[in-house]
């Protein structure tokens, strides 16, 4: 069955640095989500793309954030200069179509900033 | 403001019983997802329901959209189904985003 896969699965950084995490959504699928967990909190929602923009994000997406998809396959979340609250797992999702379909969600990337 | 509540928070089962998990929302929602949470950290998709009644195996997902409510059952309880489980909705005027209760983590004792 497809899947969506993340990489890294764990990546460590320190504070300040630029980090980009990797995602391939599903070949067919149309809208792209990333999501992050705080540990020990909910699931929030952070940025959703269709058709090469950003449909829909939240506060927590500021400018130091950004989204790209740059090559028809690769879909990335880049953060630019970390803070220590940045550490989270980020989940990566894609569905075919929007409202009427389901997400697939990836493994993740735990984000630890030192 | 918690729009998505869960309940309860934590459960544990001996292996074969028959588990019940609660959502209640408070808003218009489109659709309702029910997700797995490995320990590991990976989520899986159970079900999306709108309406009505989903079965998949030993998991069964309800919604009754008047009561703003759906339960997961998982029949036949066993040691693996030890995961968090997580209720998810998309409101309805809030495009496709998905907006999470805080998960119950079930634990099947052998």
């Amino acid at each position: 069955e497809p899947e969506v896969t993340q990489t890294p699965s764990h990546q460590v950084t320190q504070m300040g640095q630029e980090v980009i995490l990797r995602c391939v959504p599903i070949s067919n699928h149309l809208y792209f989500y990333w999501y992050r967990q705080i540990l020990g909190q909910k699931v929030e929602f952070l940025v959703s793309f269709y058709n090469n923009e950003i449909s829909e994000k939240s506060e927590i997406f500021d400018d130091q954030f950004s989204v790209e998809r740059p090559d028809g396959s690769n879909f990335t979340l880049k953060i630019r200069s970390t803070k220590l609250e940045d550490s989270a797992m980020y989940f990566c999702a894609s569905s075919v179509a929007g409202r009427s379909q389901p997400q697939h969600f990836g493994d993740g990337t735990r984000l630890s900033i030192l | 403001k918690n729009e998505v509540e869960q309940s309860p928070q934590n459960l544990t089962a001996q292996e074969g019983e028959f588990i019940t998990i609660n959502c209640s929302y408070s808003v218009g929602i489109s659709a309702l997802h029910w997700l797995q949470q490995h320990p590991g950290g990976g989520i899986v998709s159970l079900f999306m329901l709108s309406s009505g009644k989903k079965k998949h195996g030993r998991l069964i997902a309800t919604i009754n959209i008047q009561e703003k409510h759906s339960s997961l059952h998982i029949t036949a309880s066993h040691p693996r189904d030890s995961a968090v489980y997580i209720c998810a909705v998309r409101l309805r005027a809030a495009g496709n985003k998905l907006t999470f209760g805080g998960g119950t983590r079930v634990l099947v004792k052998p």
